[in-house]
């Protein structure tokens, strides 16, 4: 059973760079054909997706957040990794990792996010 | 980007009860499109994807339909278990993936 795993720190300043890392245990990172997502939750609010990364490193961002996004992967960790740049107040939110999955076929079209890591909430303030 | 628009964005119902909860998309999204049940303090997590399909382990009274613009999430008779806030999600578009904006469904 796929579990992920978000860490980093709980505390960023404005400005700075705000890192987070998921780990991903029960199956590797290469495997399968997913992807890799960052979605975030600004406290009390509704779900915002932030991009995804594939194994390969091949990465698709959020337009509203591209800028300041960078994503990767380390495969020999099993892990992927969200930098954010320059985070304000504005970037205060609970962080999520999930696996990405879907179908193409006759009966199906989707893709969908499954499972997701339990969350790690980030505060921007100085 | 596709805009999601939930209704209603909150409920109350009763045990027992038949909970209907729509979503609409400003454009088309095909079949794209999932509902996510979200717990206090907890992660969300899949309930439906490709707009009709159950997902391993979830419970058959909940259940999904539509396609292109509008859909809907079922649940045929509220367990206590089932109060939570509900997103629908679309991954037509790619890279503006988006959800609605919630569906608290609460006890009556």
């Amino acid at each position: 059973q796929v579990q992920l795993q978000e860490s980093g720190p709980g505390l960023v300043k404005p400005s700075q760079t705000l890192s987070l890392a998921c780990s991903v245990s029960g199956d590797s990172i290469s495997s399968g054909g997913y992807y890799w997502n960052w979605i975030r939750q600004h406290p009390g609010k509704g779900l915002e997706w932030i991009g995804y990364i594939y194994s390969s490193g091949s990465a698709y961002y959020n337009p509203s957040l591209k800028s300041r996004v960078t994503m990767s992967v380390d495969t020999s960790k099993n892990q992927l990794s969200l930098d954010l740049r320059s985070v304000s107040a504005a970037d205060t939110a609970v962080y999520y990792c999930a696996r990405g999955d879907h179908c193409s076929d006759t009966n199906c079209y989707g893709r969908w996010f499954d499972p997701w890591g339990q969350g790690t909430l980030v505060t921007v303030s100085s | 980007d596709i805009e999601m628009t939930q209704s209603p964005s909150s409920l109350s119902a009763s045990v027992g009860d038949r909970v209907t909860i729509t979503c609409r998309a400003s454009d088309t999204v095909g079949t794209y499109l999932n509902w996510y049940q979200q717990k206090p303090g907890k992660a969300p997590k899949v309930l439906i994807f490709a707009a009709s399909s159950l997902q391993s382990g979830v419970p058959s009274r909940f259940s999904g339909s539509g396609s292109g613009t509008d859909f809907t999430l079922t649940i045929s008779s509220l367990h206590p278990e089932d109060f939570a806030t509900y997103y629908c999600q679309q991954t037509y578009t790619t890279p503006t993936w988006t959800f609605g904006q919630g569906t608290k469904v609460e006890i009556k």
